[in-house]
């Protein structure tokens, strides 16, 4: 089935320093979503991107929408434990009836 | 309050059981889902129901059969359970493309 490339598949990062990953597909998108899972929990979303090179924050999280609509990235900003999870990249496409094409996540350790 | 609840959190069965999972929304959102977790945390769809009707079947086996009783509620029967059905199954609804609110999985351990 069609699957977006996401990476790096995990980072090992020291309090305090940013952080960035990304995600890209052959495929074109209309839709762009980043999403937190904590351990025993289920994925929690962190921002929305509708439109092509779209910009949005989210406090320390910045995502954007690529140009092409085939790629999105995420960067997080001097970074805190609380950070740690596995972060997905999710795309949606036009008349797909609300189905999600996730990424394959980055699992995000940060040392105090 | 809960948004979107499962139960149960933990189910462990032998093969050839069969079980349900349940989920329930109080967010009046229109369409719930069903995704399935494996072991190497990849996510993917696996029914959707809008309004109590399917609106994707991505090619699951028909052991498993998702039932909507009413649109805040979505389960999920399994039949004949195999070792390749362990996995985290998570529940999800939404009204806006995207939005969507996950429950906090069900692990499903087939021995």
């Amino acid at each position: 089935g069609q699957q977006l490339n996401q990476s790096p598949q995990s980072m090992f990062i020291q309090e305090g320093e940013d952080v960035s990953m990304n995600c890209t597909s052959s495929s074109i998108f209309n839709t762009w979503l980043w999403y937190k899972q904590d351990p025993g929990e289920g994925p929690v979303l962190l921002i929305a991107l509708y439109k092509a090179g779209e910009l949005t924050s989210n406090g320390r999280l910045t995502a954007q929408f690529g140009i092409t609509r085939k790629d999105s990235f995420l960067n997080i900003s001097a970074s805190i434990p609380s950070d740690v999870g596995i972060y997905f990249c999710a795309g949606h496409q036009v008349n797909q009836g609300g189905k999600l094409i996730f990424g394959q996540g980055t699992e995000l350790s940060v040392k105090p | 309050d809960t948004a979107v609840s499962q139960t149960p959190k933990y189910l462990v069965t032998q093969m050839g059981n069969d079980k349900s999972i349940k989920c329930e929304q109080n967010l009046g959102h229109d369409t719930m889902y069903w995704y399935k977790q494996d072991s190497k945390k990849f996510l993917k769809i696996m029914f959707s129901y809008n309004n109590k009707e399917l609106i994707i079947n991505e090619t699951v086996p028909n052991r498993f059969s998702p039932k909507s009783p009413d649109k805040a509620h979505l389960n999920l029967h399994i039949n004949s359970l195999e070792l390749g059905d362990s996995a985290v199954y998570f529940c999800a609804s939404s009204q806006v493309i995207g939005w969507k609110h996950f429950g906090d999985g069900t692990r499903l351990t087939v021995t």
